[in-house]
């Protein structure tokens, strides 16, 4: 159980394109999602806490206009680079948390690898 | 939240060999810790917790030490094996005591030699 789900695995697009990037929980409903960025051997930066119904929250210094993130249910929560750049590639992943008390409920998807040209 | 980091970026371990991951702190609020496990190109997947309230905890194969006196905690792998190799990350909640957004150390790449 507590599976996360992230589509796609690896997208190349365009610079000026935009990407969407979906985090799926499969089996159970998760009133929040985070989302992660991690470069070439770097740690997870979390850019942003998505909460099912709401505007997510961000972190400092991260754009809300380029990194748009909506959470329409609690199973879906989705990413969408706007206008991409090459220095917008990196590994993108989220996490998915049940909500409650219980600190080890946040599961983590697979992963996004965004490539811009 | 405050920094979790790490001392060593690359432990090199020999198989059957154990492992010792270690992991700094710096608020000493912090209540809970998480080692997080993460092979090339996928996402971390949870190895052990500990709460504060606690020294030591134990898992398969693998021992979390927690020594708030130094602000200090590591991982113990035994019989380190082949399919080990991975980047090992503590991590905290950035607002200790409660169920939160994780801050995560920098990372100790784990290497399993032959």
């Amino acid at each position: 159980g507590a599976v996360v789900s992230q589509h796609p695995s690896w997208v190349i697009c365009k610079s000026g394109t935009s990407v969407k990037i979906e985090c799926r929980s499969l089996d159970f409903q998760a009133t929040t999602m985070f989302w992660y960025r991690q470069f070439p051997k770097q740690s997870l930066m979390l850019m942003a806490t998505s909460n099912e119904g709401s505007k997510a929250t961000y972190e400092q210094g991260v754009e809300k206009d380029k990194f748009l993130i909506n959470h329409a249910s609690l199973t879906l929560s989705t990413l969408t680079v706007t206008s991409a750049h090459p220095e917008d590639s990196s590994f993108y992943i989220c996490s998915a948390s049940r909500g409650g008390s219980s600190y080890n409920e946040q599961f983590f998807g697979p992963g996004t690898r965004l490539t811009v040209l | 939240g405050e920094s979790v980091g790490l001392h060593l970026p690359t432990l090199s371990v020999q198989e059957g060999d154990n492992s010792i991951i270690n992991c700094a702190y710096s608020n000493s609020a912090s209540d809970y810790f998480i080692w997080y496990k993460q092979e090339s190109g996928k996402g971390p997947q949870f190895i052990i917790d500990i709460r504060s309230n606690m020294d030591k905890r134990q898992g398969q194969r693998v021992t979390v030490l927690l020594n708030k006196t130094v602000k200090h905690l590591s991982l113990q792998i035994a019989a380190t094996q082949p399919g080990d190799s991975a980047v090992y990350f503590c991590a905290e909640p950035y607002n200790p005591g409660t169920a939160s957004k994780l801050t995560f150390g920098t990372g100790t790449r784990l290497q399993v030699t032959l």
